[in-house]
């Protein structure tokens, strides 16, 4: 099946930096990716659906200057996290779909532990 | 609304009896209906999918899902659980758009 990775899987920075989440599909080409977050023992909250050579559209909620989005090229989007505060250490979990596929069949990467100090 | 209910957070099964994690939809129409499972620190892993046909789904690691319409539900069933099957496990649907609605997930516990 379709891979999707994700660097770093585990970063801990401290309050007030920035950190940049890659989420890469390896073997097919994305058009579009989505950027979930997870808290712990807790669903995945969709924050943003991110298109090759546009803007992302971000959910209801989720702050576009905080975390930015960049989907540069069909196989890589990235989520950079802006002036990290404490409660925005999550589990952060990126998807991509296939346009080729029949469904609307989402493939996950193994997800990045963000920790701020 | 489209919604994807799962009603459990929680199911115990001894190992080797049978397992049901429970799933239910609200929308009219016919959606496709997913199963992920998530091991701990990890994303999630695809296990099924309904899109039409068939109602009875096989899937990975000798799960399967029925799609009954008129009662909206999609529940994940193994005839013989394993340890290894410990994991959260969650049903999303697809209900005309991109994106995926999840249910809020049913941490699966079988015990040895």
């Amino acid at each position: 099946g379709a891979v999707v990775s994700q660097h770093p899987s585990r970063v801990i920075c401290k309050s007030g930096t920035s950190v940049k989440i890659e989420c890469r599909s390896l073997d097919f080409q994305a058009t579009t990716m989505f950027w979930y977050r997870q808290f712990p023992k807790k669903s995945l909250m969709l924050m943003a659906t991110s298109n090759e050579g546009s803007k992302a559209t971000y959910e209801q909620g989720v702050e576009k200057d905080k975390f930015l989005i960049n989907h540069a090229s069909l196989t890589l989007s990235t989520l950079t996290v802006t002036s990290a505060h404490p409660e925005d250490s999550s589990f952060y979990i990126c998807s991509a779909r296939d346009p080729q596929a029949s469904s609307y069949e989402q493939y996950f990467g193994p997800g990045t532990r963000l920790t701020v100090t | 609304a489209q919604s994807v209910a799962q009603p459990e957070d929680q199911v115990n099964v001894a190992e080797g009896n049978p397992l049901t994690v429970k799933c239910t939809y609200s929308v009219s129409g016919n959606p496709y209906l997913f199963w992920y499972v998530q091991y701990p620190n990890r994303g999630l892993q695809f296990l099924l999918k309904y899109i039409t046909g068939d109602n009875l789904v096989k899937g990975s690691y000798g799960f399967e899902a029925e799609f009954n319409k008129s009662q909206t539900s999609f529940h994940l069933k193994k005839p013989s659980a394993l340890v290894s099957d410990s994991a959260l496990y969650f049903c999303a649907g697809n209900f005309g758009n991109e994106k995926l609605t999840f249910g809020t997930g049913t941490r699966l516990t079988i015990i040895p």
